[in-house]
């Protein structure tokens, strides 16, 4: 029962380097989404998708893509990465509806040097 | 837009006291609420959620929450804290509609537990 898998676990990459954080879930949810948990901030919707095919933004978009080619991926780009970006990153899904409860996977701990 | 204030970054209890950790939100409608715990270096883990009906919801390993709307507060308590339930509580608010629901979370209260 995989759930929701996140790769890598850790990440160290140099400023201006490109990235694709990985999420996948076996639980046949549409809606996916990502996060970045900081320090004193809570979590803080990136991008999320109802379904394949069909991706929005969140709060914090700048500086990261998306795209969701089938139901059970969902991967999160980073084209050039910053210092501003080093948080930790976690990939939720939910059934359709908006009153299920997000199930999330275990995060990425990236750092930008 | 919804927001929720945790106004509570650290909170210290000993074990088998009780606890109650506060959580305000702001919605135009009747919110869908959540809590999640978090412990170190894992994702959120689902601790009890409210949709309508009874305003007094249980949720895993003993926690409740109760949702006062004359107070716009969903305030988690557990009668008698375990040494394992020291982690990170988070308060989340859903929106009522919309298939592109975004569920906005607190900034987290961190619950320390004294042996």
């Amino acid at each position: 029962n995989a759930g929701v898998t996140q790769t890598p676990k850790f990440q160290v990459l140099k400023t201006g380097q490109s990235m694709t954080l990985q999420c996948a879930q076996d639980m046949n949810h549409e809606y996916m989404s990502w996060y970045r948990q900081d320090p004193g901030m809570g979590l803080r919707l990136i991008h999320y998708s109802v379904g394949a095919g069909i991706t929005d933004q969140g709060e914090v978009p700048n500086g990261y893509n998306v795209s969701r080619s089938t139901t059970e991926d969902f991967p999160l780009r980073l084209l050039s990465a910053a210092p501003s970006q080093t948080s930790v990153y976690f990939c939720a899904s939910r059934p359709d509806g908006s009153n299920s409860p997000l199930h999330f996977g275990n995060g990425t701990r990236l750092t930008v040097t | 837009a919804q927001s929720v204030t945790q106004p509570d970054i650290h909170i210290t209890v000993s074990e088998g006291a009780s606890l109650e950790l506060r959580c305000n939100y702001s919605y135009g409608a009747t919110p869908y609420l959540f809590w999640y715990v978090q412990s170190p270096g894992q994702g959120l883990q689902l601790l009890l959620k409210y949709f309508s009906g009874d305003t007094l919801v249980q949720g895993i390993k003993g926690f409740e929450a109760e949702f006062k709307r004359s107070q716009s507060s969903f305030n988690l308590r557990k009668p008698s804290v375990h040494w394992s339930d020291a982690a990170e509580y988070f308060c989340a608010v859903g929106a009522v509609t919309g298939g592109g629901n975004k569920l906005t979370f607190g900034t987290g209260t961190q619950l320390k537990v004294e042996l």
